[in-house]
């Protein structure tokens, strides 16, 4: 089946850093992505969709200053967290659809620690 | 704004039981919702899908019931083994948008 895999797995970075994450589809083309965080003991909110060769789009309440989404290929779109804080350390998880919008293919996530 | 709820937070059972783990949502209007797992380190995989015509999904020892009028649904899995052990999603979809509930982390001891 599909696969979509995330870079890194983990990640801690110190206050005031920038750090990028990387989301591939391993066998197959996304002209679209979407960009997920999960914090701890609370559900998975969407952040953002990233669009190959286009802006992506932010959900209400997401700084898209702070959080750059690049979709530079139909396989890759990554998401950096500029100017990192503590606040900012969660469980990032990326995912691509598949034949219909409603199948998606995750990622095995990102952890990060802003310390 | 759609809000799905998952009860209960956490849940160990001993092998063999078999269990339910429930999901509420606020808005009917949904197109679908999936039940997912989520394993540590791992992505998450999609469980069962209900349209939101249907009534219930089946698929070996799981089985989810979807009540749209209602706003809930429920995943049963029949004797439960520990390599179900994992953190179960419940998920609706509607509007190209994945509205998730925070899950329920279950254990099954050996």
């Amino acid at each position: 089946g599909a696969v979509v895999s995330q870079h890194p797995s983990w990640v801690i970075c110190k206050s005031g850093t920038s750090v990028k994450i990387e989301c591939r589809s391993l066998d197959f083309q996304a002209t679209t992505m979407f960009w997920y965080r999960q914090f701890p003991k609370q559900s998975l909110m969407l952040m953002a969709t990233s669009n190959e060769g286009s802006k992506a789009t932010y959900e209400q309440g997401v700084e898209k200053d702070k959080f750059l989404i690049n979709h530079a290929s139909l396989t890759l779109s990554t998401l950096t967290v500029t100017s990192a804080h503590p606040e900012d350390s969660s469980f990032y998880i990326c995912s691509a659809p598949g034949q219909t919008r409603e199948t998606q293919y995750f990622g095995p996530g990102t952890r990060l620690l802003v310390l | 704004k759609q809000e799905v709820t998952q009860i209960p937070a956490a849940l160990s059972v001993p092998e063999g039981e078999n269990l339910v783990l429930n999901c509420s949502f606020t808005d009917s209007a949904i197109y679908n919702l999936q039940w997912f797992r989520q394993d540590p380190g791992k992505g998450l995989t999609s469980l069962l899908l209900i349209q939101s015509s249907q009534r219930e999904q089946t698929s070996g020892r799981l089985n989810a019931s979807l009540d749209k009028s209602s706003g809930r649904s429920t995943l049963y899995i029949a004797a439960s083994q520990p390599g179900d052990s994992a953190t179960y999603l419940c998920a609706v979809y509607n509007f190209n948008k994945f509205y998730f509930g925070s899950g329920t982390k279950l254990n099954v001891k050996p």
